[in-house]
Formats: structure tokens, sequence, C-alpha cells
């Protein structure tokens, strides 16, 4: 099945630095890459997606890129604030196995003010 | 108007135990999925059902049984339950799509699980 790593397990940023969280997939069948926001204690919320045809997202404050060739893609969070600080996962869905979604295993992202 | 919703959010029980956790969607999905969120934040795909399959992950216990009652529901059953069932529980859905349809997954509140 897809096996989806995502780097770096905690990261630190002060408020108004950039914040770049990656995450390599091995499925080339994946044909869409959500990014989820999860705060302590609450459910994952959608903060941001790509699918394959598309190489760049851009939503506000929050980029995301796609590097098919190389079964990558990373999210970028600009002028971060404190209410950044939470937990991101990304995920890749493949049409494989019921089209399931495969999650990274999180970044901890504190903004520190 | 709650999209994903689940019940209980929290679930004590003993070990042993027979215990369900009920999730409803009422956006009009056709796919529901099950994931588990261990202590270190991982989030594990259980189950993903749509009208047509059931896709069961390779790693999860026989004890652990999906039961969808109609396309809105997909209800979770635990037999045994063990100490290392302690976990939240999600309940998500979405629509079964391809490139040029809407893919995003909505997520339930999660339910707590504590087994003593």
């Amino acid at each position: 099945g897809e096996n989806v790593e995502q780097h770096p397990s905690t990261l630190s940023v002060q408020e108004g630095d950039s914040a770049v969280i990656k995450c390599t997939y091995s499925d080339s069948a994946s044909n869409y890459f959500p990014w989820y926001k999860q705060e302590l204690g609450k459910r994952p919320q959608l903060i941001i997606d790509i699918r394959s045809n598309v190489g760049e997202k851009k939503d506000q404050r929050i980029a995301v890129t796609l590097n098919k060739t190389a079964k990558h893609f990373s999210l970028h969070i600009t002028e971060t604030q404190p209410e950044d600080s939470a937990v991101y996962f990304c995920a890749a869905r493949t049409p494989r196995n019921g089209n399931q979604f495969y999650f990274g295993t999180g970044t901890s992202l504190t903004v520190i003010p | 108007d709650t999209a994903v919703s689940q019940t209980p959010k929290y679930l004590v029980t003993q070990m042993g135990n027979d215990k369900s956790i009920k999730c409803e969607q009422n956006l009009g999905h056709d796919t529901m999925y099950w994931y588990k969120q261990d202590s270190k934040k991982f989030l594990k795909i259980m189950f993903s059902y749509n009208n047509k399959e059931l896709i069961i992950n390779e790693t999860v216990p026989n004890r652990f049984s999906p039961k969808s009652p109609d396309k809105a529901h997909l209800n979770l059953h635990i037999n045994s339950l063990e100490l290392g069932d302690s976990a939240v529980y999600f309940c998500a859905s979405s629509l079964l799509a391809g490139l040029s349809s809407y893919n995003e997954q909505f997520f339930g509140p999660g339910t707590r699980l504590t087994v003593l």
C-alpha cells in the first residue's frame, strides 16, 4: 500500500517567520494530497489540498507544492502566527485499495510569540 | 447541521467488554472511514467503506468490525477490548471521486476510548 513520510516531527518558529513541512509518498497512482491541521483535543480539519494535475496551490498565507516525479509535496506557511500552532498532517489518497487516505506521522508546529 | 457526528465522545470501559461507536454523516458522501489516533498522534486508517466494498487495513485485529446500516452510517464494533485499544477513534467521510471531483474528507469529533 501507500507509505507517506513526513518531516520534521516537531518545528518551532518565531512569529512572523515561515514554516515548511515536507512529505514523500510511495504510490505513483496517488492523485490527491490534502493537508490537515489538528488543534489539541479537536478533529483534523482540511486547510489546503492539491490534486496530482496541479504543481502548486496557494491560499492566503498557506501554499502547497507537489513534485510528482520525485513523489514529494510540501506545506508552506508564511508570516506565522501563534494560532498556527497545532499538529499538521499530510495525506495521500490512492485509487488502489479503495481510495483510502494514508497519513503522514504529523508535525507539531509551535509558533513562538 | 453537523456534517459528521460520532457518539459517544468519551468511552471508558473494562478489558474484555464489547463496545460500539456510532458515526453518522449528513453530507451525502458515499465513502466512510474509521481511523485510530494513538497517544503519539499517529492517524492510522482502519477501514474504508462504500456501498460497493469494504477495505480493511491488514493490521486491524478482527475484534474490530464496521457495520453500515445505510449510506449515512458506519458504526464501529469492538469485541473483547484490550488495553492497547485505548486511543481516539475518528470517523470520516468523503466522496469516492477522481481528479475532477471534490475530494475533501471530513472528520467527526472523535471518540476517546479508555480501556481499564
